[in-house]
């Protein structure tokens, strides 16, 4: 596709049910990041994928939160035991780049909007 | 403690005026700065990307500025359209962040009325 595509586009989920929530990247590229944007805030980093190599999950907020990358291309972001608290936007993003450090632009998809009820 | 501050939180402006944006970030050492741009509902849109050396930088209507020496960056909407209703966000890399991760601010968000 052209650009970043995120499934499901809003995901509505029972307190304590497992969720998972889909990205795929621009071909080719070769970073994925997941961000959580909650409402009227800017993102907040999640976790870094460099190819199928995950090098930073350190903004994943608990272990029940679960990403991989296994092929180098799509992935996927899994809470288990989903929260109220985990509400929010799930924003996946990629670059030709590695990191986020260069001039290469960030691509971000439309997100996925969870709500846990 | 946010890094990246941008004021005003919110603006209303009619259609056709010029409005302007700012951003002031403490991140240092510095990398490069970036506006983006989110429709509701959608992912950021990538409007500039400037290094420390530049100061300006535009597209289309849009023109950022960047002061290095203190630390303010101001994004510039010149005629404003109705499309350009959204929250605009700026975001600071640093070196020292490695490579992994952005300073968000929290955007600026615009309402262009006719």
């Amino acid at each position: 596709g052209a650009g970043v595509s995120q499934s499901p586009r809003y995901k509505v989920a029972k307190r304590g049910q497992d969720v998972a929530l889909r990205c795929d990247p621009i071909s080719g590229h070769v970073s994925l990041f997941w961000y959580q944007q909650a409402l009227g805030q800017g993102p907040e980093f999640l976790t870094y994928f460099q190819n199928e190599a995950q090098l930073d999950k350190s903004g994943l907020p608990s272990d029940r939160f679960f990403a991989e990358r296994p092929e180098g291309s799509v992935s996927t972001l899994k809470i288990q035991r989903t929260q109220q608290e985990d509400s929010a936007v799930y924003l996946c993003a990629s670059s030709l780049a590695e990191g986020a450090g260069s001039n290469e632009k960030l691509f971000f998809g439309s997100g996925t909007q969870l709500s846990v009820l | 403690k946010n890094q990246v501050e941008q004021s005003p939180q919110s603006l209303i402006i009619l259609e056709g005026k010029n409005c302007t944006l700012q951003c002031n970030y403490t991140v240092s050492p510095f990398s490069n700065l970036r506006w983006y741009k989110q429709d509701t509902g959608r992912g950021p849109v990538s409007l500039t990307i400037m290094t420390f050396s530049e100061n300006t930088k535009s597209n289309g209507r849009y023109t950022a500025t960047l002061d290095a020496d203190t630390k303010q960056s101001s994004l510039h909407i010149t005629a404003s359209q109705l499309s350009d209703s959204a929250s605009y966000i700026c975001v600071v890399t640093s070196p020292d962040y490695g490579n992994n991760r952005l300073a968000f601010g929290k955007g600026n968000q615009v309402v262009v009325i006719p």
